[in-house]
């Protein structure tokens, strides 16, 4: 089954405290971004990658790394987590070049507290 | 600053009514515009466009596009409650040679049995 996986799906955890979360996708596409969602916001885009080794920032990419070593994977790090990074976090990925049509993970609420 | 507007916030229907959702933009370099509809986790794709004046149709749900006044309008003909969820509009742009993603706040709908 084509899809984008995340883990965990739930983390509490406390301020200072690094973390990764994970994402992969096994559709083979080239482009993969983070988003987080926070009420009254919308979603927002923390990074994203448009192939291997290669990474840009969005909107919101302060307190966040990512790393882009395999196509399918694209892991979220929080070096040092702080409370205002409580939020909803997606994964997301698309084909390529002129594909627009983002598929979403399952999302991971993080709380740090 | 790019921007896009979601309206109304949310709206509460009966089975059976028709209802139509709807989204502004202003964005520079726009590419694309996309519907999802988010129930409790991912955002779900329901149409892309990205030309004005034709109309998407899947089943019950149609929307389409003015590039003119930009925006974009989703309808929801024979409302069910399983249309309960939050409507996501987002478009794309490119920025900066690569691509980015403009969400709205999302219109959540209701649908009372």
């Amino acid at each position: 089954e084509a899809q984008v996986t995340q883990n965990p799906r739930y983390l509490i955890t406390v301020t200072g405290k690094k973390l990764t979360v994970t994402c992969s996708q096994n559709m083979n596409h080239e482009y993969m971004s983070w988003y987080r969602q926070d009420p009254g916001l919308g979603l927002r885009q923390i990074y994203y990658s448009m192939n291997v080794e290669v990474t840009d920032k969005g909107d919101v990419p302060e307190g966040y790394k990512v790393s882009r070593k395999e196509k399918r994977n694209f892991p979220l790090i929080l070096e040092s987590p702080s409370p205002n990074q409580t939020s909803l976090y997606f994964c997301a990925s698309r084909p390529g070049q002129g594909a627009y049509e983002q598929y979403f993970g399952p999302g991971t609420r993080l709380t740090v507290t | 600053e790019d921007k896009v507007v979601q309206s109304p916030l949310s709206l509460v229907v009966h089975e059976g009514d028709t209802v139509t959702l709807n989204c502004s933009y202003e964005v520079t370099n726009f590419r694309s515009l996309l519907w999802y509809k988010q129930e409790k986790k991912a955002p779900t794709f329901l149409f892309m466009l990205t030309s004005s004046g034709i109309e998407k149709k899947s089943g019950r749900l149609s929307s389409i596009l003015d590039k003119k006044e930009l925006f974009s309008i989703l309808n929801i003909t024979a409302t069910q409650t399983g249309d309960s969820a939050v409507y996501l509009c987002a478009v794309s742009a490119v920025a900066s040679g690569t691509y980015k993603y403009i969400f709205g706040t999302g219109t959540r709908l209701k649908v009372l049995a």
